[in-house]
């Protein structure tokens, strides 16, 4: 089955510093890849989609990767705000009508 | 973006009663909605996948007769608790599927927290 690892559960950084979450899988590669944001006691909210032919796609301060042969996507976000704090979700997205795989999350702090 | 809100937002009941979380689609329509649990700095877990018109499809290790699942319309799923016993608390997800050409992306609504004491 599909393992989904998140670099780690929790990370914390200076505020105006970029911020960088793995996410690395394991057997099939994905004809997509998705990146959410959950706050505590709320619904993850979708923040970027990227496809297994794309390299790097680009949102306000957000950029996200992926490279199939390293079986990774990295998510970075520049100039890091407090507001920024929040568990980030990686989800992988297969053809057809398989649900979306989601890891663990990773914790963001971006301390002042 | 597309909006999925869910109702009631927070539950407690007492043990041994039934719950009914609603899940719908606000501005459009979704033919396969999906119902997720996380626990305390956890990641989702999904339940159940949501066909409106034919049955839900469980995952492995969750009870069907237990979290009764009805798809009725394009906008609306909802989640029943049958019989819910202290370690049914927990925090209940949506999602509603929708299909872009070849990718879908899953909007969520904003959870239920359910405590039965």
């Amino acid at each position: 089955s599909q393992k989904i690892e998140q670099n780690s559960e929790a990370l914390n950084i200076q505020e105006g510093k970029t911020a960088t979450l793995t996410c690395n899988y394991t057997n099939y590669s994905p004809a997509y890849l998705q990146w959410y944001r959950q706050d505590p006691g709320r619904g993850p909210v979708f923040l970027l989609l990227i496809r297994e032919n794309e390299k790097e796609k680009r949102k306000e301060r957000l950029k996200v990767t992926f490279d199939t042969t390293l079986k990774q996507s990295l998510f970075h976000i520049t100039a890091s705000q407090p507001a920024d704090s929040a568990t980030y979700l990686c989800a992988l997205g297969y053809s057809g009508n398989t649900p979306l795989v989601f890891g663990k999350g990773t914790r963001l702090s971006v301390i002042a | 973006g597309a909006v999925v809100s869910q109702h009631p937002s927070r539950v407690i009941c007492k043990s041994g009663t039934s719950v009914k979380i609603e899940c719908r689609s606000l501005d459009f329509q979704a033919t396969t909605m999906f119902w997720y649990r996380q626990f305390p700095k956890k990641s989702l877990m999904l339940m159940a996948t949501s066909n409106e018109g034919s049955k839900a499809t469980y995952e492995q290790g969750v009870e069907k007769d237990k979290f009764l699942i009805n798809h009725a319309s394009l906008t609306l799923s909802t989640l029943t608790v049958t019989s819910a016993h202290p370690e049914d608390s927990s925090f209940y997800i949506c999602s509603a599927r929708v299909f872009a050409g070849s990718t879908d992306t899953q909007y969520f609504g904003p959870g239920t927290r359910l405590t039965v004491l």
